[in-house]
């Protein structure tokens, strides 16, 4: 049964900092991988799609990485501003099965001081 | 403009009773999800549906009942409410439930039980 972890669980930064969040995943078959925000009384908002066969994604100030055989994604914040303050979830699809549900890890909450 | 709507946002109601929750998109996905965040924050898959035919159904007991009257709807019927139900219900959807498509949320259902 697929297990996804994220570290940390709570990170508070000042305005301007580079950050990394990470994203770790037992059963390395998977179909692709999604980084998510959620802001507060919010659903999710898709941020990066990584598919199994990719290396990384990139989004203005974002990029995501994936390395699938050791389990780990990550996902690279630059020039932190206030408005990235939200939760940050990741989640893995089965790379088999008749299905693509999505497995989340338990989130990210980042708070970045102005 | 919304592109996964959710109805109600709000839902305070006594155990025992049944409730429905509606979800639409106006995407023209052909797969929707239902999903359920606890108070701890995890997001759980709880059914998906593909051209309105079910493919996933996790391990939801039977008191929770989908129906899909055609791909732009997927609702959710709750009978003999818990306490245990409290939480809040995210629908979902994408083009494909085989592809790398990323999913899009609907804002949630704040489900209380009373």
């Amino acid at each position: 049964k697929q297990e996804v972890t994220q570290i940390p669980a709570a990170l508070s930064v000042p305005e301007g900092e580079n950050l990394v969040l990470n994203c770790s995943f037992t059963d390395s078959a998977i179909y692709n991988l999604q980084w998510f925000r959620q802001d507060p009384g919010k659903g999710l908002t898709s941020l990066l799609l990584i598919q199994s066969s990719q290396r990384e994604q990139t989004s203005g100030r974002l990029n995501a990485s994936l390395d699938k055989s050791s389990g780990r994604s990550t996902l690279y914040i630059a020039a932190s501003q206030p408005g990235d303050s939200a939760t940050y979830l990741c989640a893995v699809s089965p790379g088999s099965g008749s299905a693509r549900q999505l497995t989340f890890g338990s989130g990210t909450q980042l708070t970045v001081l102005p | 403009d919304t592109a996964v709507s959710q109805t109600p946002k709000y839902l305070v109601t006594q155990m025992g009773n049944d409730k429905s929750i509606k979800c639409e998109q106006n995407l023209g996905h052909d797969t929707m999800y239902w999903y359920k965040q606890d108070s701890k924050k995890f997001l759980k898959i709880m059914f998906s549906y593909n051209n309105k035919e079910l493919i996933i159904n996790e391990t939801v007991p039977n008191r929770f009942s989908p129906k899909s009257p055609d791909k732009a709807h997927l609702n959710l019927h709750i009978n003999s409410l818990e306490l245990g139900d409290s939480a809040v219900y995210f629908c979902a959807s994408s083009q494909g439930h085989n592809s790398n498509q990323p999913q899009h949320f609907g804002d949630g259902t704040r489900l209380s039980i009373l």
